[in-house]
């Protein structure tokens, strides 16, 4: 069965360094999304994205933060100056369409920020 | 805005009994999904069931069922005959059925089933 996929599974960074997650969404689904879980919290959303561009984002994701596509399989989230409070674990979601009820999602990847 | 509670951080059930999670959420809107997520510990995040709030009809999936009460806005997770694999953080998630809303989920905290042999 098709999985999303994520790399890495850990990233340890220093604050104020750039970093970028990246996402393998199944092959044929065409809306895309981060979602994020600061430890012992819920799961928050912060960005959708389909046909190239944000359709959505969240309070969270604010100008550090920038989603890309840049080719045809991965999707990637960038935070360009990390913060200790980045961390947390990173979730990359994909589903068929906008109105399929299921988003897959892959197994995270955990970001510690020292 | 959408939440959704999850008032159980942690639950235990004994192995074949049966165990309740419970979820609650607040919404204005009168068509939404509804969803449970597993979460083993290998952190991948599985659906276990959904629920479309226009059916009055509860949900089900092999052992997996819910309680869906719309006007309390309640959605109870129901696992019979419980098994070690079980063992998982649960979520609850809402998401609208608007077109113009986007699609992104809700979540509750997480409810982590111990399934005790």
């Amino acid at each position: 069965e098709p999985e999303v996929t994520q790399t890495p599974s850990h990233q340890v960074t220093q604050m104020g360094q750039e970093v970028i997650l990246r996402c393998v969404p199944i092959s044929n689904h065409l809306y895309f999304y981060w979602y994020r879980q600061i430890l012992g919290q819920k799961v928050e959303f912060l960005v959708s994205f389909y046909n190239n561009e944000i359709s959505e984002k969240s309070e969270i994701f604010d100008d550090q933060f920038s989603v890309e596509r840049p080719d045809g399989s991965n999707f990637t989230l960038k935070i360009r100056s990390t913060k200790l409070e980045d961390s947390a674990m990173y979730f990359c979601a994909s589903s068929l369409g906008s109105f399929s009820y299921e988003q897959y999602f892959g197994p995270g990847t955990r970001l510690t920020v020292t | 805005a959408q939440t959704v509670t999850q008032s159980q951080p942690e639950m235990s059930v004994q192995e074949a009994e049966t165990v309740t999670l419970s979820c609650t959420y607040d919404t204005s809107e009168s068509d939404y999904y509804l969803f449970w997520y597993k979460q083993p510990p290998s952190r991948q995040m599985i659906l276990v069931i959904r629920q479309e709030a226009y059916k009055q009809q509860n949900a089900t999936e092999n052992r997996f069922s819910v309680n869906f009460q719309k006007a309390a806005k309640s959605f109870s997770l129901k696992i019979s005959d419980s098994q070690l694999g079980d063992a998982a953080m649960y979520f609850c998630a809402y998401r609208s059925a608007r077109g113009d809303s986007g699609n992104q989920f809700y979540f509750g905290t997480g409810t982590s089933l111990t399934v005790i042999p």
